[in-house]
């Protein structure tokens, strides 16, 4: 069954490095998204991403985060200067559609800051 | 703006019984849709089941199924004859219709299965 691919899936990093995440959605899906989650809280969006642009953000999702589909498999997402309040697990989704498609997580990453 | 609430922050179930998890969600959309989601302690997101808001029946797959009552605005998860691997964090999440992208979230519950 296809899956959604994420690498790492523990980054270690020091406060003020940019780290970028990667994923690999499931090949015939056509939205993408990220989302996180702290230790312990709800999982939170962050943006979605389609057709090479993001479609929604969320107030969380500000100039220090991008996202990008470099090529026609991976999805980043990158965090410029990370804080230690990013520290938290980052979860990539896709769904082969909008509205009410089901959106297929992956394993996540786990992003430690220090 | 939607909202989803789950009010059990921890259940306890024997094993080979039947368990329900709440959830209850607000919305003024009228096309929505409700999904289950289990979190092991691995970490890892996986979806279970999903309810339409306009689908007559209620949802199942498999020991999962979901309890969708329209007009209370609940969609609990019932999850018949427990397994020990069922011990779990498990969220339910709204997704709206109409262009909306975002998959809301609620707080979770964590099951545990008991020998």
């Amino acid at each position: 069954e296809p899956e959604v691919t994420q690498t790492p899936s523990h980054q270690v990093t020091q406060m003020g490095q940019e780290v970028i995440l990667r994923c690999v959605p499931i090949s015939n899906h056509l939205y993408f998204y990220w989302y996180r989650q702290i230790l312990g809280q709800k999982v939170e969006f962050l943006v979605s991403f389609y057709n090479n642009e993001i479609s929604e953000k969320s107030e969380i999702f500000d100039d220090q985060f991008s996202v990008e589909r470099p090529d026609g498999s991976n999805f980043t997402l990158k965090i410029r200067s990370t804080k230690l309040e990013d520290s938290a697990m980052y979860f990539c989704a896709s769904s082969a559609g909008q509205g009410t498609d089901t959106q297929y997580f992956g394993p996540g990453t786990r992003l430690t800051v220090l | 703006a939607q909202k989803i609430t789950q009010t059990q922050p921890g259940m306890f179930v024997q094993e080979k019984e039947a368990v329900t998890l709440d959830c209850t969600y607000d919305t003024s959309d009228p096309s929505y849709g409700l999904f289950w989601y289990k979190q092991p302690s691995s970490g890892e997101m996986i979806f279970l089941i999903y309810q339409g808001s306009y689908d007559q029946q209620n949802a199942t797959e498999g020991r999962y199924s979901l309890n969708f009552q329209k007009a209370r605005k609940s969609a609990n998860l019932v999850i018949s004859a427990s397994q020990l691997g069922d011990s779990a964090m498990y969220f339910c999440a709204m997704r709206l219709s109409g262009g909306y992208q975002k998959v809301t979230f609620g707080i979770g519950t964590k099951l545990q299965v008991i020998p």
